[in-house]
């Protein structure tokens, strides 16, 4: 059951330099995220999108493009990293509808100095 | 702005004891789950409820959504190490998009 998965689980960038984190699910899900998780903030939806071919911004979108070209694919931008961008990144997936379980990565923990 | 407050973000109890966590905010949700997360992983969902005044219980652990569904609250009774975590609760609107709560960090001790 691979469930969600992330890549890389550890990256370390330099100021400016740009990424990618790869994000796939295996469950057909049409709803997908990206969250960021700081220290006393919680989990902060940075983009989501609703089904292939459709993205929109959450609450922190600066600085991150997203695209979903296929259902099990979602990849996460980072266009030129900053260290405020230093952060643990959660993909996320879930089926249509409120209230339905949303499935989580395993986190990829992005270090920018 | 954080759309839903935790309190307390850190509590550090005695094996035995009984807490309660609070989750406030001042917008309607048409539904509120609780996860679990411990270090190195995702969150995992453990309840999810969707009608005001809905009470919900899962073995020791009593979860409960507002009348007016803006809040919450979970209430763990005769807390175990095992419950040791980061509980994070989550408000989802009808478009599928859920924000989460600041957390509470919760330890107990043997």
């Amino acid at each position: 059951n691979a469930g969600v998965t992330q890549t890389p689980k550890f990256q370390v960038l330099k100021t400016g330099q740009s990424m990618t984190l790869q994000c796939a699910q295996d469950m057909n899900h049409e709803y997908m995220s990206w969250y960021r998780q700081d220290p006393g903030m919680g989990l902060r939806l940075i983009h989501y999108s609703v089904g292939a071919g459709i993205t929109d911004q959450g609450e922190v979108p600066n600085g991150y493009n997203v695209s979903r070209s296929t259902t099990e694919d979602f990849p996460l931008r980072l266009l030129s990293a900053a260290p405020s961008q230093t952060s643990v990144y959660f993909c996320a997936s879930s089926p249509r509808g409120s209230g339905n379980t949303i499935y989580f990565g395993e986190g990829s923990w992005l270090t920018v100095v | 702005t954080q759309l839903l407050e935790q309190s307390p973000q850190f509590l550090s109890i005695q094996e035995g004891e009984n807490l309660t966590v609070y989750c406030n905010s001042s917008s309607v949700f048409s539904s509120l789950q609780w996860y679990r997360q411990e270090p190195g992983e995702g969150p995992v969902l453990l309840v999810t409820v969707v009608t005001g005044g809905e009470v919900k219980k899962l073995k020791r652990l009593t979860f409960q959504f507002g009348d007016a569904r803006k809040d919450s609250s979970l209430h763990i009774t005769a807390a175990q190490p095992g419950d040791t975590g980061l509980y994070l609760c989550a408000g989802g609107n009808t478009g599928n998009q859920f924000y989460f709560g600041t957390g509470t960090s919760l330890t107990v001790i043997p």
